[in-house]
């Protein structure tokens, strides 16, 4: 059972616009703690997409941004694309555990 | 260009110690802000964040594993080593070894190809 929960899977059409959610706790999002979001194509190591809540490292696509609000964060994809299809997970760090923390993860499906 | 490559055994028995090692090159671990973390992955499952060492000889480890794990760093030799003591096959996964800088928060902006370590008798 991770800290941050995650839905385990999300589907959409290509064009479309998908979100992935994140929820945390006072011990983490909720303290104020930034998050982070990760793409991880199949068979390849996770990729930073997202870095201190809504900043793209050079090279993602604008078509993905990142929120955070209160003990929540979420993870936007517009204009969806078959290449799109990765597993994405979040992470942040928890107060009560002194450590860096990671969503279940959460399977894209481009139909 | 930034590279890391994660090396060490790839079959464990229970009960033994694993070492791996990561080499890195493109940034030093003598530079303000930077670290260099692992993180592991069980087949199938989710990511599980484990340690990190920093510049200023910092540790930081998961609580939950905190009595089995050591990190080091030899800068001189861009090598970051992790060793995770008594090995159990629950800890089957693919171990990554990432780098942490300032400029990306606390994300870890690059990441080796991982090596999967087995678990077995």
């Amino acid at each position: 059972q991770s800290v941050l929960t995650q839905p385990p899977s999300v589907s959409g059409a290509p064009g479309q616009r998908v979100t992935v959610s994140c929820t945390g706790s006072s011990s983490n999002l909720g303290a104020g703690y930034a998050v982070q979001w990760y793409q991880q194509l199949p068979g390849r190591a996770p990729q930073l997409l997202i870095y201190a809540n809504n900043n793209r490292p050079s090279g993602v696509p604008d078509r993905f941004s990142g929120s955070k609000s209160g003990t929540s964060a979420s993870l936007a994809i517009t204009g969806l694309q078959a290449e799109d299809e990765a597993d994405y997970y979040c992470q942040s760090y928890d107060i009560s555990l002194s450590g860096v923390i990671f969503g279940g993860g959460t399977k894209l499906t481009v139909l | 260009q930034i590279t890391l490559k994660e090396s060490g055994p790839t079959l464990m028995k229970p009960t033994q110690t694993l070492t791996l090692t990561c080499t890195f090159s493109g940034f030093s671990l003598r530079d303000s802000g930077v670290g260099v973390g692992w993180i592991r992955q069980p087949p199938g499952k989710a990511l599980e964040w484990l340690a990190v060492i920093y510049w200023d000889d910092d540790e930081r480890y998961s609580s939950s594993l905190k009595t089995r794990l050591t990190i080091t760093k030899d800068t001189s030799r861009n090598q970051v080593v992790l060793r995770l003591t008594n090995m159990d096959p629950v800890d089957t996964a693919r171990y990554y070894c990432a780098l942490r800088q300032g400029e990306y928060g606390s994300g870890y902006s690059s990441w080796g190809q991982g090596t999967l370590v087995t678990v077995s008798s």
